[in-house]
């Protein structure tokens, strides 16, 4: 089985652009379909983008996904950051028997 | 979409619960439910997926050969048998169905609020 890798934390200032990694350990990034997950503190998970680059409805055009096989990582870039943005952001995808793979999570600090 | 969990507690080490998750809002029949796990603090563990017309069940090899996951078409409702509770399995467990239509996973989910499971003696 694989892993996803994202950074524990990163931290930016309102208006700025934010970008959180997810590496997958083997296999290519491109063979299942990438998830982002948001989490507020003392909520429920929501999804933010789904198949890579798909946004749910409702979801601001700040934030966008996107695949690179050269890195084999997925990252989620979120763009004109608001205070709102402060969460949890987990990427997932899934292995070539259903099974649910997670990224470890990454706090997004905006200050 | 509505997904309610429910049956959590608390439980000694070794003893067995029963978690539910009723749906409502969609076809039921159409869509993969999964159950994810989140332990107080801590990131979001994928625990089992069942397809859209239960024919396939898949579990993370944590919880293999103890949980199974099954659904009841006449009352909407997915349930989690888990057996065995060890402490480690304590957490949120959440039920979430995914976006992908006639299928087993694949995709993104729409998430339930969650019922707290507790393991301790």
């Amino acid at each position: 089985n694989f892993m996803l890798t994202q950074p524990h934390s990163v931290s930016e200032s309102p208006g700025k652009t934010v970008t959180i990694s997810c590496t997958r350990s083997s296999g290519s990034i491109a063979t299942n379909y990438v998830q982002w997950y948001q989490q507020r503190p003392g909520s429920v998970p929501t999804t933010v983008i789904y198949e890579d680059n798909q946004k749910v409805s409702g979801v601001p055009d700040r934030f966008t996904g996107s695949i690179d096989s050269s890195s084999n990582s997925a990252s989620l870039t979120i763009s004109g950051l608001k205070t709102e943005d402060e969460a949890d952001y987990y990427c997932q995808s899934y292995d070539s028997n259903n099974h649910g793979v997670f990224g470890g999570g990454t706090k997004l600090t905006v200050l | 979409v509505q997904l309610v969990e429910s049956g959590g507690g608390v439980v000694q080490p070794g003893t067995s619960l029963r978690l539910s998750c009723a749906a409502s809002g969609f076809t039921f029949t159409s869509y993969g439910i999964h159950w994810v796990r989140q332990a107080p603090g801590k990131g979001l563990e994928w625990v089992a997926v069942i397809c859209y017309d239960g024919s396939n069940k898949y579990y993370a090899d944590s919880v293999k050969g103890r949980f199974t996951i099954s659904r009841d078409t006449s009352k909407n409702t997915v349930y989690l048998q888990m057996n065995s509770l060890r402490a480690e399995d304590t957490a949120v467990y959440y039920c979430a169905r995914d976006f992908r239509y006639r299928t087993t996973a694949g995709s993104g989910m729409d998430w339930g609020q969650g019922t707290l499971v507790t393991v301790s003696s």
